[in-house]
């Protein structure tokens, strides 16, 4: 059974500063990994798709690597904004998604 | 921008009671699934549905679980006898893709509480 992670649970940080947010998963027969944002109490926005077969992916400030291999993926948010406030979730694609347990992230203006 | 609907958007119920949520796909989208979401939890798989029958369903998709598209634009999923743990948020998505790797796109859910 697939078993995801996100590590940390929450962040909290200066506005400016770069962020970083970590999913590891146990099974990398994976199809691709989706990284989604979910605010208080609403949907999920997704963020960026990264196929299983690339090694990065690319939005304006948002950066998602992935390591197939070593079952990790990690999403870089540059120049971190109070907008950018919210729960950060990693899925990983087996014909349905398994889910992390998100990071909060936490920007101080 | 083209966007996954659902309704309601909260409804309380009282525990036995059969709930009905509804969820517009969007247009041209082939794969439909339902999620949730129990409070302080992971998001969790509940069923996938493609050419009008359950492709997988979890564990959690018992007896008491119906999917079907009634009109060919709808989406439900059907709780017969609402339990208190049936309590959650529910997420429709929907992928476009013929393929296992299209993106996954999520509506913006149903709060379900079981009183």
């Amino acid at each position: 059974k697939q078993e995801v992670t996100q590590i940390p649970a929450a962040l909290s940080v200066p506005e400016g500063e770069n962020l970083v947010l970590n999913c590891s998963f146990t099974d990398s027969a994976i199809y691709n990994l989706q990284w989604f944002r979910q605010d208080p109490g609403k949907g999920l926005t997704s963020l960026l798709l990264i196929q299983s077969s690339q090694r990065e992916q690319t939005s304006g400030r948002l950066n998602a690597s992935l390591d197939k291999s070593s079952g990790r993926s990690t999403l870089y948010i540059a120049a971190s904004q109070p907008g950018d406030s919210a729960t950060y979730l990693c899925a990983v694609n087996q014909y349905k998604l398994s889910f992390g347990a998100g990071t909060t992230v936490t920007v101080r203006a | 921008e083209p966007e996954v609907t659902q309704t309601p958007s909260h409804q309380v119920t009282q525990m036995g009671q059969e709930v009905i949520l509804r969820c517009v796909p969007i247009s041209n989208h082939l794969y439909f699934y339902w999620y949730r979401q129990i409070l302080g939890q992971k998001v969790e798989f509940l069923v996938s549905f493609y050419n009008n029958e359950i492709s997988e369903k979890s564990e959690i998709f018992d007896d008491q679980f119906s999917v079907e598209r009634p009109d060919g634009s709808n989406f439900t999923l059907k709780i017969r006898s609402t339990k208190l743990e049936d309590s959650a948020m529910y997420f429709c998505a929907t992928k476009g893709q013929g393929t296992n790797t299209g993106e996954l796109f999520f509506g913006e859910g149903s709060r379900l509480t079981v009183l």
